[in-house]
């Protein structure tokens, strides 16, 4: 199975900069990568598949990108409620998998 | 409105059983795959069962094989995980997820999650 490595482990930003989010996997997932958010005792929210597109409802400051084994979210400018753990997950090899999370902070 | 509300976790001895009920609506149930996934405390969240619409096609997770049955019930709008010989490390928040669609193994809607605790 494909094993998703995230980084950094705890992302600590102040609210209105730019958040960089990684996520590499250990062989090439094609486009087929998906981003959920999370916050605490919530279930995971869908937001961005294909590794770029924004799934329905998404505000435009989330936005994703990569290809192959190298994957980035992009959070342009943070707002309080974006502060939350995040996840990526490849689709493209069976069985689908998750990386192990980015803590996003307040700084 | 898509819903998933799920039922039946709780605390259960190691080697005992529980069984997750997940009762759907605002979706065309019988036309989409469901699965269940899980997520201790902690760590990212682990995919472990798959149903195709018909239920024609299951897959299981390696650390579940054989000891969780997945199913479901078209005419309840509803999906099943029955979870035999518990094991401590089978700790963790339960999800039922709907796949997004043919092809698109990511998840679109979760339920809230119910906790299995597996503990003496």
């Amino acid at each position: 199975e494909v094993v998703m490595t995230q980084s950094p482990a705890t992302l600590s930003v102040s609210p209105g900069e730019r958040a960089t989010l990684s996520c590499r996997a250990s062989q090439s997932v094609t486009s087929k990568v998906a981003w959920y958010q999370q916050k605490p005792g919530q279930a995971p929210r869908l937001l961005i598949v294909a590794a770029s597109t924004r799934a329905t409802g998404i505000p435009a400051r989330f936005s994703g990108s990569g290809s192959g084994t190298e994957f980035t979210l992009t959070i342009s400018s943070l707002q309080s409620e974006d502060f939350a753990d995040y996840y990526c997950q490849e689709y493209h090899i069976w069985p689908p998998t998750f990386g192990q999370g980015t803590k996003l902070e307040f700084k | 409105e898509v819903q998933l509300v799920e039922s039946g976790g709780g605390l259960v001895q190691p080697g005992g059983s529980l069984r997750l009920s997940c009762a759907t609506s605002g979706f065309t149930f019988s036309s989409y795959s469901m699965n269940w996934v899980r997520q201790a405390s902690g760590k990212g969240p682990e995919w472990i069962s798959y149903i195709s619409a018909g239920s024609d096609h299951i897959l299981y997770a390696d650390s579940v094989k054989g000891r969780f049955t997945i199913s479901r019930d078209n005419a309840r709008n509803s999906l099943y995980l029955q979870m035999n010989s518990l094991r401590v490390e089978d700790t963790a928040v339960y999800y039922c997820a709907r796949r997004a669609g043919y092809g698109n193994d990511y998840f679109d809607y979760w339920d809230q999650g119910t906790l299995v605790t597996v503990s003496s």
